[in-house]
């Protein structure tokens, strides 16, 4: 098994400029999530989906768009990127919610907007 | 939204000192996690617990629903326990809307 896996794992990209965060999982997990992590921060949920079709909003939405089209994947899209989205972003999944389930986490993407 | 406080932030012990770590959170929740991660990135799920007390290996995780409260032990630490140590709860409480996270505990154990 291959777990959470993610893509690209380093990224630079200029202001204005979008892109997406690719996250894909080979357990057959219903639940998934994306957080970003900055430093004196600790990571922070931005979208989460407890299935295909099902999206919303987590604590630090702006700037970032998701869909789940699939139970596998769960693409994070930056529509204009800013140098603020600068940051660690963590894609992870579990079989249900948080409650009572171990979760997985993919091994993190660096993102640098300049 | 579930309130998560860690401490200490830092620790640098011996090795072979016995480490805790502790976590108060703001909501009642179901389920509380602990996560291990490395310097490079990658985190790790150590414990998930809902009552009492886990064990696994050198690591011991208890949790006291009714006082909001966990703690990360660590026995016999090691060089290789050198780590941030990351409590997390579900963000509302109920569990189906993500975690919320403590701002970690980064430990170092010295040879």
């Amino acid at each position: 098994n291959a777990g959470v896996t993610q893509t690209p794992k380093f990224q630079v990209l200029k202001t204005g400029q979008s892109m997406t965060l690719q996250c894909a999982q080979d357990m057959n997990h219903e639940y998934m999530s994306w957080y970003r992590q900055d430093p004196g921060m600790g990571l922070r949920l931005i979208h989460y989906s407890v299935g295909a079709g099902i999206t919303d909003q987590g604590e630090v939405p702006n700037g970032y768009n998701v869909s789940r089209s699939t139970t596998e994947d769960f693409p994070l899209r930056l529509l204009s990127a800013a140098p603020s989205q600068t940051s660690v972003y963590f894609c992870a999944s579990s079989y249900m919610g948080s409650s009572g389930n171990t979760i997985y986490f993919g091994e993190g993407s660096w993102l640098t907007v300049v | 939204k579930n309130e998560v406080e860690q401490s200490p932030q830092n620790l640098t012990a011996q090795e072979g000192e016995f480490i805790t770590i502790n976590c108060s959170y703001s909501v009642g929740i179901s389920a509380l996690h602990w996560l291990q991660q490395h310097p490079g990135g990658g985190i790790v799920s150590l414990f998930m617990l809902s009552s009492g007390k886990k064990k696994h290996g050198r690591l011991i995780a208890t949790i006291n629903i009714q006082e909001k409260h966990s703690s990360l032990h660590i026995t016999a630490s090691h060089p290789r326990d050198s780590a941030v140590y990351i409590c997390a709860v579900p963000y509302s409480g109920g569990g189906a809307d993500g975690l919320t996270f403590g701002k970690g505990t980064h430990l170092i154990i010295q040879p």
